[in-house]
């Protein structure tokens, strides 16, 4: 059974930093890109970033553009999102999600985590 | 960046309604659209891939169609499970973007 569990979320200052973990299981790991996206609360989806197989592509959404970046670890099974310079904007739950098709980083999306909430306050 | 939009915003509806919601891109995506999904405090769930892929284990009353900017799901007949938030997404370019969600709730 495909299982993907986000980790790292909590309540943060504007300007702080956090880092969040997707722990997969299920599936081939390094055979999928991976993505992140989020949802703030009582709003829409919105993507924010995705890494392919291998990590040769990596993109992001503008709106995280140079405040957070994406990777992976195949070895653990883990995907990563750090996040600096925090702003109110970026408070919403994260969620990480495989590509459908293996090999394919342009895909939809059909396994997602359970979701992490990122809160940033003061 | 590929703009999507959908239309209602809103649909009231009655179990055993037939339901349709529109999906429209700003440029086109051919058919690399999805739809999913989703209920309060829960993540997304995909039910169509492709535009008209049904994802295994979705009822056979979901149906997607549509090519290049405008694309429809339809539910044949509205069951109580089925009361939820639609997202359409378009994968055919990075960034990819989502819809603004349609709500589905009971008349």
């Amino acid at each position: 059974e495909v299982q993907l569990v986000e980790s790292g979320g909590g309540l943060v200052k504007p300007g702080g930093s956090l880092r969040l973990s997707c722990a997969a299981s299920g599936f081939t790991f390094s055979s999928y890109s991976m993505n992140w996206v989020r949802q703030a609360p009582g709003k829409g989806l919105e993507w924010v970033s995705s890494i392919s197989s291998s990590s040769s592509y990596i993109y992001y959404a503008d709106s995280v553009k140079g405040r957070f970046t994406i990777s992976r670890d195949d070895a653990k099974k883990s995907l990563y999102l750090q996040m600096k310079s925090l702003r109110a904007e970026d408070t919403a739950v994260y969620y990480c999600a495989r590509t459908h098709q293996a090999g394919d980083y342009l895909s939809s999306l059909d396994y997602w985590g359970q979701g992490t909430l990122v809160t940033v306050s003061s | 960046d590929i703009q999507m939009t959908q239309s209602p915003s809103t649909l009231s509806a009655s179990v055993g309604d037939r339901v349709t919601i529109t999906c429209r891109a700003s440029q086109s995506i051919s058919s690399w659209l999805a739809w999913y999904q989703q209920k309060p405090g829960k993540a997304p769930n995909l039910l169509i891939y492709k535009a008209s892929s049904l994802e295994s284990g979705v009822p056979s009353s979901f149906s997607g169609s549509g090519s290049g900017t405008e694309f429809t799901l339809t539910i044949s007949s509205l069951q109580p499970d089925d009361f939820a938030t639609y997202y359409c997404q378009q994968y055919h370019t990075y960034p990819f973007t989502f819809g603004p969600g349609t709500k589905v709730d009971i008349k």
